[in-house]
């Protein structure tokens, strides 16, 4: 299947530091790639969906200020979680659409972030 | 808007059972239906999908049928094995002026006891 890569894999940060997340499609162009958060009891929520060279449409209630993306490439997205407090602590799942298939989404392994 | 609903968990199950998962689904449309797998501290992996009414998906000894007339997306399995505990969620992908949006259900955990 196709993969998607996420580093790092586990971050543990001080309160009030900025921390980027990667996303990669290894072996095919992601043209939409989707960020999620995911919480203890298992519910994903979508944060926001970006596109390849365009600003990303964020979901309500997510802050953009705080939540940075950058798509600029085919085969990569950032997520830049800025200003972190604990309260941001989480697991972090980016997913990738793209010419491999238009309609299956493939997942990274997810980002754990730990902030103290 | 779209949305996705499963079975709460955890279902637990001894080794060897029949396991049914639900799913339903609202949708304008027609969607693709996918179910992910995600073991522990790992990302979500495609398990299987169908993308037209009657398409049976399977995978790994699971199945799941397209239906339209009761818009579920019901996964099954006929002998669950102590490695398939894991966290299920069915999903479905509709067209939206040329993009694909995903809409997630919650997430059913099962738990496999040998």
């Amino acid at each position: 299947g196709a993969v998607v890569s996420q580093h790092p894999s586990w971050v543990i940060c001080k309160s009030g530091t900025s921390v980027k997340i990667e996303c990669r499609s290894l072996d095919f162009q992601a043209t939409t790639m989707f960020w999620y958060r995911q919480f203890p009891k298992q519910s994903l929520m979508l944060m926001a969906t970006s596109n390849e060279g365009s600003k990303a449409t964020y979901e309500q209630g997510v802050e953009k200020d705080k939540f940075l993306i950058n798509h600029a490439s085919l085969t990569l997205s950032t997520l830049t979680v800025t200003s972190a407090h604990p309260e941001d602590s989480s697991f972090y799942i980016c997913s990738a659409l793209g010419t491999r298939d238009q309609e299956t989404q493939y997942f990274g392994p997810g980002t754990r972030l730990l902030v103290l | 808007g779209d949305s996705v609903t499963q079975m709460e968990g955890p279902v637990t199950l001894s080794e060897e059972a029949f396991l049914t998962i639900n799913c339903t689904y609202t949708a304008t449309g027609y969607p693709s239906l996918f179910w992910y797998v995600q073991y522990p501290g790992e990302g979500l992996q495609l398990l299987l999908k169908a993308t037209k009414a009657d398409d049976k998906g399977s995978n790994k000894g699971f199945e799941a049928t397209y239906r339209k007339e009761t818009t579920s997306f019901h996964l099954e399995k006929g002998s669950v094995q102590v490695s398939d505990s894991a966290v299920y969620f069915c999903a479905l992908t509709a067209s939206s002026g040329g993009s694909y949006i995903p809409t997630f259900g919650r997430g059913t955990s099962l738990i496999v006891h040998p």
